[in-house]
């Protein structure tokens, strides 16, 4: 069975940094891109990262780009999420989520969640 | 970025009906468009993928169509664990987008 467990949440100030960490199980990570989804509060979904299974190449959205960084340690079948500079609009619930094999182009299962609280 | 309109925000059923989610994308992206429901405080699941294929475990009434701008999230006969926000995905290009969502809810 597929699990992915985050954690690593929590309230921080702006400013400040946080990391996010994704324990996957259940499948072989090392031949999986992942990502970052979050969810602000009463909000929709938007995609903030993804990584390539060897993690040769991130994608990132503008808004974290120079701000978060997308990593992963297949050894110990992990992802993570460094996030600097956290701004107010970072306040969100993180979704880990694994793309499909073939395409990449769809999450096929997602953890759920963790929970980023950026106030002073 | 390629912004997806999902409509109706809210859509009011009574179970047993059958609906038509509309999710419309700013430019045209062939069938690069995937479905999701989210329930209340729970992750989201997916549904369809490319626009109309289906995903083992998912209730058969689920079906998706369309290609280009025009997608449709259908459901037939709504059931009572249905009501829930539905979202469609993007996929053509970076960044990847969401629809904003459609909430299911009884009449």
């Amino acid at each position: 069975e597929v699990q992915l467990v985050e954690s690593g949440g929590g309230l921080v100030q702006p400013g400040r940094s946080l990391k996010l960490s994704c324990a996957a199980s259940g499948f072989t990570f090392s031949n999986y891109g992942m990502a970052w989804v979050r969810q602000a509060p009463t909000k929709g979904l938007e995609w903030v990262a993804t990584i390539s299974y060897d993690g040769s190449s991130t994608y990132y959205r503008d808004s974290v780009k120079g701000r978060f960084t997308i990593s992963r340690d297949n050894a110990k079948s992990t992802l993570y999420l460094q996030m600097d500079s956290l701004r107010s609009e970072d306040t969100a619930t993180y979704y880990c989520a694994r793309p499909d094999y073939y395409s990449g182009d769809y999450f096929d299962y997602w953890g759920q969640g963790v929970m980023v609280t950026v106030s002073s | 970025d390629i912004v997806l309109t999902q409509s109706p925000a809210t859509l009011s059923v009574t179970p047993g009906e059958s609906v038509s989610l509309s999710c419309r994308a700013s430019q045209g992206i062939s069938t690069s468009i995937h479905w999701y429901q989210q329930k209340s405080n729970e992750s989201p699941r997916l549904l369809i993928k490319f626009a109309s294929q289906s995903i083992s475990g998912i209730p058969s009434r689920f079906s998706g169509s369309g290609s280009g701008t025009d997608f449709t999230l259908s459901i037939n006969r709504v059931e009572s664990e249905d009501f829930s926000v539905y979202y469609c995905q993007q996929s053509y290009s970076l960044p990847l987008t969401f629809g904003s969502g459609t909430k299911l809810e009884i009449k």
